[in-house]
């Protein structure tokens, strides 16, 4: 059974930093692309960030470009978000989700873990 | 960056009857190799989004055949043909066509009348 289970939210200061992770079963992890999407409260869905099968591509949101690193580690089914200078607005649920394609982007979903800036 | 425009944003329906949610995106999303890159995906009160629609009108494993997809370059429409009750939730349209930016509607909001 295909799983992707995110940890590592938190409650977090304005310019405070958090490192999400994003552990994968069910699949060969290092088959897909892999995405993190995030919801806030009572709101509609945004994208963040992807990364290719190997980890050499990667793009981001404007909104979050310089302060959001992602990156995967194949050997540990694991994909991560490093998040730094958090801002109020970044207050969400992320979830990740894997893709088979570029063009599929995300297509399967986590569960969520919920991100809360604020002072 | 390609914008995609969902109405209605609320959809009261009567359980049995149908129900249809437009999408329109500020650009064609017909891909260099003449695939369609448009998703639906639904999202129940307090879930994840499930994925029901990939490529305009393919089903995803599992989905019921109530819901069905249609449309081409800019308009898209994602049907209900009978509402049943566990259809409540938002739904929203993405497009993948024009990566590395993904970008999903507003979300439309069925509810039972």
């Amino acid at each position: 059974e295909v799983q992707l289970v995110e940890s590592g939210g938190g409650f977090v200061q304005p310019g405070g930093s958090l490192r999400l992770s994003c552990a994968a079963s069910g699949f060969t992890f290092s088959d897909y692309w892999m995405h993190w999407v995030r919801q806030a409260p009572g709101k509609g869905l945004v994208w963040v960030s992807y990364i290719n099968t190997d980890g050499r591509d990667t793009n981001y949101a404007d909104s979050v470009k310089g302060r959001f690193t992602i990156s995967r580690d194949n050997a540990k089914n694991t994909l991560f978000l490093q998040m730094n200078s958090l801002r109020a607005e970044d207050t969400a649920v992320y979830y990740c989700a894997r893709g088979w394609s570029a063009t599929e982007g995300p297509a399967w979903w986590g569960l969520g873990t919920l991100v809360t800036v604020s002072s | 960056d390609v914008v995609m425009t969902q109405s209605p944003l609320s959809l009261p329906v009567t359980l049995g009857q149908p129900a249809s949610i437009s999408c329109r995106s500020s650009q064609s999303l017909e891909y260099s190799n003449g695939n369609t890159y448009l998703n639906w995906f639904q999202q129940r009160p307090g879930r994840s989004p499930r994925r029901l629609i990939y490529m305009v009108s393919n089903r995803d494993s599992g989905v019921p055949d109530r819901f069905s997809g249609s449309g081409s370059g800019t308009d898209f429409t994602l049907t209900i043909s009978r509402v049943e009750a566990e259809d409540v939730g938002v739904y929203y349209c993405m497009q993948g066509t024009h990566w590395p930016m993904y970008t999903f509607g507003q979300g439309t909001k069925l509810e039972i009348k």
